[in-house]
Formats: C-alpha cells, sequence, structure tokens
C-alpha cells in the first residue's frame, strides 16, 4: 500500500511570513504526528493527532500549529516564520490505538528554508 | 522525562568487522525502543524494535533494563549498511505516543 507522503516537498520562504505543510497518512491510519529535524536539535517531536483532536504536543512555541481533517489527513502551520526554522519536517503515521507500542511510518519529509 | 543518547556521532568500520551502535536511554516506566535507519536520499524508515525481537538485515539489538541501554549490533557489517541510525524511545503519553530520538550515529562501512 502507499506510504507516507508530504507535500510540498520543499519551500522557501521569507521571516515573518507564515507555512502550511500537508501530510497523508497510509491508508488506515489515524494517528498523524509531525517532527522537526534539524542538525544542532535532531529529530524533535511537534505535536500527534488522532480522529481529528491533538493528542499529544512537545515543547514549541504557539506559532506552530496543526491540524487533522476527517480523512486523517494533516496539516502543520508556522506563523511568522524565524530563520530557525528552516528544517526538515517529518511526518508520521500509525493506527493509533496501541499506545507506545505502535510504529511509526515516516514521510519523505518537506524541506524548509527561510530566508 | 524521557531521553536517548547515542553517544557517538561518527562509526566507521570495514567490511567484514562487527559493528556495535550503542544507545542508552532514561524514562522512568517500561519504554518501547526503536531502531530507525536513514540510508542517503530515503526516508527515515523502521530498522527493528525490541518487542519483536527480530533479526532485520542481520542486526539485532537486546534491551538491558539494568544498564538501561538498547544497543545495535551486526557482526558482519556490509558496505550497504553505511546510514544514519536513530535509537528512539516511545512511552505512553496520555493513550497515544511520542518517540524521543537520540542524536543518531552516522555509519559508514569501508570497503
Amino acid at each position: 500500500k502507499a506510504g507516507v507522503t508530504q507535500t510540498p516537498r520543499y519551500l522557501i520562504k521569507t521571516r515573518g511570513q507564515q507555512v502550511t505543510l500537508s501530510c497523508s497518512p497510509i491508508s488506515g491510519h489515524r494517528s498523524v504526528s509531525w517532527y522537526q529535524q534539524t542538525p544542532g536539535q535532531g529529530l524533535q517531536f511537534l505535536f500527534e493527532y488522532f480522529s481529528e483532536t491533538q493528542r499529544n504536543k512537545g515543547n514549541f512555541p504557539g506559532r506552530f500549529s496543526g491540524r487533522q481533517f476527517s480523512n486523517s489527513r494533516s496539516e502543520m502551520n508556522v506563523s511568522t516564520l524565524e530563520l530557525g526554522d528552516s528544517a526538515l519536517y517529518l511526518c508520521a503515521s500509525s493506527f493509533g490505538l496501541a499506545g507506545e507500542k505502535e510504529t511509526q511510518y515516516f514521510g519523505p519529509g518537506t524541506r524548509l528554508l527561510v530566508l | 522525562a524521557q531521553r536517548v543518547t547515542q553517544p557517538e556521532k561518527l562509526l566507521s568500520v570495514f567490511k567484514g568487522a562487527p559493528v556495535e551502535l550503542k544507545c542508552n536511554y532514561s524514562y522512568s516506566g517500561s519504554p518501547e525502543l526503536f531502531w530507525y535507519v536513514q540510508y542517503s536520499r530515503q526516508r527515515l524508515q523502521l530498522l527493528l524494535r525490541h518487542i519483536s525481537r527480530e533479526s532485520i538485515k542481520g542486526f539485532t539489538a537486546d534491551l538491558n533494563k539494568g544498564e538501561t541501554s538498547f544497543h545495535l549490533k551486526k557482526p558482519f557489517a556490509q558496505e550497504e549498511d553505511s546510514a544514519m541510525y536513530y535509537c528512539a524511545l516511545s512511552g505512553l503519553v496520555t493513550s497515544g505516543s511520542r518517540l524521543t530520538f537520540g542524536e543518531g550515529t552516522q555509519l559508514t562501512v569501508n570497503p
């Protein structure tokens, strides 16, 4: 079956702008998690959505937000972009019913560059 | 709080040599541990998880709760094993899950 897809794959924005990233999970998966990957901080958890509700949240400022639609697709929004937001944003999906035992499947990522 | 440490950022071995990628964790409960791998220009993918007790591509990992470690081992490294390896811990959080990753180890297998 098709894997996790993310669009767009690359983005260039300027400081102060906002950006929306999209993630389509594997069919049947209801949980979508977002991660930020940077050379300095590594992979950090942003938030998790399950059945259109945010279920978990990492330690990121309120400029980072997300939502999930009834078909489990998810979007992530970053407002008032800062240079430090330049990163690879990864989306991962899972069934969402087995707690910590879940295996998460990752998309290819969206590479965001903030100038 | 949950934390994962991979002490080696870079690891270089020769083909056919044994390889061990170290991973230590801290977590107050009973964690689930994973190893993810990222080959060049490919997405992050699951290599193995401790609950499965599988051997994938010749790799194994044993959870040592006393030493809070989950080291990844392979007896004979192959050139195609060159990749970035991430150890990750999943802890139960309000019925969902979140992965905490280590900093990663870049493994290079030389011919």
